[in-house]
């Protein structure tokens, strides 16, 4: 595609429910990742995958969040038993080469989670 | 670790008037900064990305900046638009890694 899509854009979850999101990265991009933005603030560093590979999920604040990426294409950011300080926008990024040393990260549109 | 700081956090101004929007980060090893822009409940559409070695980009009427030394960078917009009213964003790239660290970013609105 023309550029990173994510679905659903908006999601409203019952506490303790599971859900998932998904991202389709711009076609061929080796590199993926996850950020979360909460309200007024800077998004922040989730995790990164190069190809199928989870090179860094230190971001990720609790066990209760999972991302995979199995064929290197299309992601998925799970999160388990939802709490309420789980609400925001959770953005994903692609870039075209893996590796270190600042490749131009272009988002997708995020999805707003909203934990009731 | 890396902290970024963008003044002011908010900005208004009337239509047709050039502004700087600024942004500092702590540790001048970087690879990269890029400016983004985010309109309301929308994702982040990169505006301008300078890597370490150069000292500005332009685009349009929009001039970014880097002083890599001092830990800062400007974002200039000329002759500015309603359209331009967002959320403005800068983010670093650190050398050793792919993690952009952001700002909170500078909420501008633009008056017609």
């Amino acid at each position: 595609g023309a550029g990173v899509s994510q679905s659903p854009r908006y999601k409203v979850a019952k506490r303790g429910q599971d859900v998932a999101l998904r991202c389709d990265p711009i076609s061929g991009h080796v590199s993926l990742f996850w950020y979360q933005q909460a309200l007024g603030q800077g998004p922040e560093f989730l995790t990164y995958f190069q190809n199928e590979a989870q090179l860094d999920k230190s971001g990720l604040p609790s066990d209760r969040f999972f991302a995979e990426r199995p064929e290197g294409s299309v992601s998925t950011l799970k999160i388990q038993r939802t709490q309420q300080e789980d609400s925001a926008v959770y953005l994903c990024a692609s870039s075209q080469r893996g590796g270190s040393g600042g490749n131009e990260q272009f988002f997708g549109p995020g999805t707003r989670l909203t934990v009731l | 670790k890396q902290e970024v700081t963008q003044i002011p956090a908010a900005l208004s101004v009337p239509e047709g008037e050039n502004l700087v929007l600024n942004c500092s980060f702590t540790d001048s090893a970087i690879y990269n900064l890029q400016w983004f822009r985010q309109d309301p409940g929308k994702g982040l559409t990169s505006l301008l990305l300078i890597q370490s070695s150069q000292r500005e980009q332009t685009s349009g009427r929009l001039n970014a900046s880097l002083d890599k030394s001092s830990g800062r960078s400007t974002l200039y917009i000329a002759a500015s638009q309603p359209g331009d009213s967002a959320t403005y964003l800068c983010a670093v790239g650190p050398s050793s890694n792919y993690k952009l660290t952001f700002g909170k970013g500078t909420l501008l609105t633009v008056n017609p």
